[in-house]
């Protein structure tokens, strides 16, 4: 059983690079989420999509851009990476954009120099 | 509005001994809570979830929360710690707002458990 597979685990980056992160989920959710986490910050939403072909702006969304083609895929894009951009980013699903369980990758560590 | 406020950044204690992780909230409705458990470099998994059904919920690997609706808490309790327990833990609230689903993540809260 996958559910979520993101890539890389990790990565060090050059600022002002584009950069994207994958994501694929094998659950058939509905919906799917981009969060980063940062010591003493907990996770914050970046963009979320509440079912295939659309998306929507999160808490912090500057910088980063999304898509959502299929059912399946949720990629991040960072236009033009940026230091404050380093942090461990996590892509999440859930069956329907309500109260359910949202299921987790194991994160994407992201290191903007 | 609705946020959460998780009172420990570290809680230490000893295996076999009661955990307590604190967690309050305010909501301008009745809210879902839930408890997350992340261990070393994994994501994020559920523990257990609260949606105005019973106020004690039980969740897996012994821990439990009981909402509070007037002290606002929902804090995480497990009888007797184990090794394994050791983690980070966030306690969210949900957000519902038409087209979009947010959850508001706690800063979480640190569990070391001494041998």
């Amino acid at each position: 059983i996958a559910g979520i597979t993101q890539a890389p685990t990790s990565q060090i980056l050059a600022a002002g690079r584009r950069m994207t992160l994958r994501c694929t989920q094998d659950m058939r959710h509905n919906a799917m989420y981009w969060y980063r986490q940062d010591l003493g910050l907990g996770l914050r939403l970046i963009h979320y999509s509440n079912t295939a072909g659309t998306t929507g702006k999160g808490e912090v969304p500057d910088g980063y851009s999304v898509s959502r083609a299929n059912t399946d895929d949720f990629p991040l894009t960072l236009a033009s990476a940026v230091p404050s951009q380093t942090s461990v980013y996590f892509c999440a699903s859930s069956e329907t954009s309500g109260f359910g369980e949202l299921f987790f990758g194991e994160g994407s560590r992201l290191t903007v120099l | 509005a609705q946020s959460v406020t998780q009172l420990d950044s570290h809680v230490s204690v000893s295996e076999g001994t009661p955990v307590l992780l604190r967690c309050n909230y305010s909501s301008s409705y009745s809210p879902s809570l839930f408890w997350y458990v992340q261990h070393p470099n994994k994501g994020l998994q559920l523990l257990l979830k609260y949606t105005s059904a019973a106020t004690l919920v039980k969740g897996i690997n012994g821990f439990e929360a009981e909402f509070k609706k007037s002290e606002t808490s929902f804090h995480l309790t497990k009888p007797s710690a184990h090794m394994s327990d050791a983690a980070e833990y966030f306690c969210v609230v949900s957000r519902l707002r038409t087209g979009a689903n947010n959850l508001f993540f706690g800063t979480g809260t640190r569990l070391t458990v001494i041998p």
